[in-house]
């Protein structure tokens, strides 16, 4: 059971824009940073967005976060192919005094 | 570019020990905290340890807190962990991970290596 809420799956067709939600509580995403990471299969975890909407040079503008209160999310607009992938939100814990991850998103593009 | 190469796993029978290694290249090293994930078979990403950019503090998971060690050697451009006790469900890709802003604990991981395969199994 993570600390981090997020649904297991989702999907969209090509040109949609999908939505992945990030529930937490007061002591994460309620106080500190969320964070998103884009993870293929035997690939590295990419920086999608961090400080909660801030997106890192070359990750696409299709790609944006917002948060409010104790909740997070990541629309992906303009869905493409190349975007199945698995989706993850990330944020500290200040009660737990480590990172805690949601349980990641599959997304598939249909 | 930055580079992180990790190294060190295996297959190794509960109870025993490992050490795994990242090696960072492409930034100032000394300069940024580090940390390692690890995502078990079909399981999702879960953070182990981290360590600041001059070893002053260091934090552990609850699952493995007094098992596992964090360290780095900034002359060497590197990070380690020490695993001792090993579990089972302590098999996993261990992923090393750098912190997205110098002298920052709480900005998130902004590059991460390819991971080093752990498996604990008798």
């Amino acid at each position: 059971q993570s600390v981090l809420t997020q649904p297991p799956s989702a999907s969209g067709t090509p040109g949609q824009t999908v939505t992945i939600s990030c529930s937490g509580s007061t002591s994460n995403i309620g106080i500190n940073y969320i964070f998103w990471y884009q993870h293929l299969p035997g690939t590295a975890p990419k920086l999608l967005i961090y400080r909660d909407n801030k997106r890192p040079s070359g990750v696409p503008d299709r790609f944006s976060g917002s948060k409010s209160g104790t909740s997070a999310s990541l629309a992906i607009s303009g869905l493409r192919s190349e975007d199945e992938a698995d989706y993850y939100c990330a944020s500290w814990d200040d009660s737990l005094s480590g990172w805690v991850f949601g349980g990641g998103t599959k997304l598939t593009v249909l | 570019e930055v580079q992180l190469v990790e190294s060190g796993g295996g297959l190794v029978q509960p109870g025993r020990s490992l050490r795994l290694s990242c090696v960072a290249s492409g930034f100032t090293f000394e300069d940024y905290g580090m940390h390692w994930v690890r995502q078990a078979p079909g399981k999702g990403l879960e953070w182990v340890s981290g360590i600041d950019w001059k070893s002053e503090k260091t934090g552990y998971a609850d699952s493995v807190k007094g098992r596992f060690t964090i360290s780095r050697d900034n002359a060497k451009n590197s990070l380690y962990l020490q695993l001792d006790s090993l579990r089972p469900e302590d098999t996993a890709l261990y992923y090393c991970a750098k912190v997205s802003q110098a002298g920052s604990w709480f900005m998130g991981f902004d590059s991460w290596g390819l991971g080093t395969l752990v498996t604990v199994s008798s």
